[in-house]
C-alpha cells in the first residue's frame, strides 16, 4: 500500500498570504495525484487532479506541482473561504490512499 | 445538475448488517465508476470501493473485504453497499463518489454525496 503523507498537519496563515502545502508519496505514484479541499460538515471537492491540472471551477490561486514523490500545493493569496482541511490521494496504484490532510487555519 | 444522495446510514450493533444505497442523478449513471469513501470522525479519507460503469470489477480496501459488497442498478441509477459483521471501527460517514473520467476506473472523484452517517456501538 502507497502510504501518503502531508505536512504541516495544521497551517496558520493571515488572509492575503501565501500557503504551501506538501504530499510525499511512499513510493513513486508518477503525476497520478490529486487535491480535495473539505470545509466543515461537507463532502469533499476535487481541486487538482494528475498533479497540476486544476478541476472545473477551481480559481487560478490553486496550483499543484511535483511529481514521483513529492507534491506541492499552493495558494496563492489566501481568501477566507479557503480555510478548510485539505487532502492528497493517489491514484496510481490500489488501494488508492489519501494523505492525512493539513487544516489551514486562520492566524 | 450532478447530485449524488446517500441513505442508510444508522446506528447499529456490532455483528449486525447494514445497506447504504446513493440515488445519482444529473448525469448517465451506466458510463461512470462508482466509489464509496468514508471518512471516520475527526479523521482523514479513506478509500472503501470501487465498482466500474459496468459492474464487472470491484475492488475492496483489505479493512472491508470479505464483509462489505458493493453493487449497482443501472436502471435504477442507484449504487449500494452492503455492510456486513460491522464493527466499532466501521463507524465513520460514508460518502457516494463518481469517477472523474467515462468508461474507465481509477481515477480521481469529481463529484461526492454529502455522506450518510454509519455508527456501529452497543
Amino acid at each position: 500500500e502507497i502510504v501518503m503523507t502531508q505536512s504541516p498537519a495544521t497551517l496558520s496563515v493571515s488572509p492575503g498570504e501565501r500557503a504551501t502545502l506538501s504530499c510525499r508519496a511512499s513510493q513513486s505514484v508518477g503525476s497520478n495525484l490529486a487535491w480535495y479541499q473539505q470545509k466543515p460538515g461537507q463532502a469533499p471537492r476535487l481541486l487538482i487532479y494528475y498533479a497540476s491540472s486544476r478541476a472545473t471551477g477551481i480559481p487560478a490561486r490553486f496550483s499543484g506541482s511535483g511529481s514521483g514523490t513529492e507534491f506541492t500545493l499552493t495558494i496563492s493569496s489566501l481568501q477566507s473561504e479557503d480555510f478548510a482541511v485539505y487532502h492528497c490521494q493517489q491514484y496510481n496504484d490500489w488501494p488508492l490512499t489519501f494523505g492525512g490532510g493539513t487544516k489551514v487555519e486562520i492566524k | 445538475q450532478v447530485q449524488l444522495v446517500e441513505s442508510g446510514g444508522g446506528v447499529v450493533q456490532p455483528g449486525r448488517s447494514l445497506r447504504l444505497s446513493c440515488a445519482a442523478y444529473g448525469f448517465t449513471f451506466s458510463n461512470r465508476a462508482m466509489y464509496w469513501v468514508r471518512q471516520a470522525p475527526g479523521k482523514g479519507l479513506e478509500w472503501v470501493s470501487v465498482i466500474s460503469y459496468d459492474g464487472s470489477i470491484k475492488y475492496y480496501a483489505d479493512s472491508v473485504k470479505g464483509r462489505f459488497t458493493i453493487s449497482r442498478d443501472s436502471s435504477q441509477n442507484t449504487l449500494y453497499l452492503q455492510m456486513n459483521s460491522l464493527r466499532a471501527e466501521d463507524t465513520a460517514v460514508y460518502y457516494c463518489a463518481r469517477d472523474q473520467r467515462e468508461f474507465s476506473y481509477g481515477y480521481p472523484v469529481d463529484y461526492w454525496g454529502q455522506g450518510t452517517l454509519v455508527t456501529v456501538s452497543s
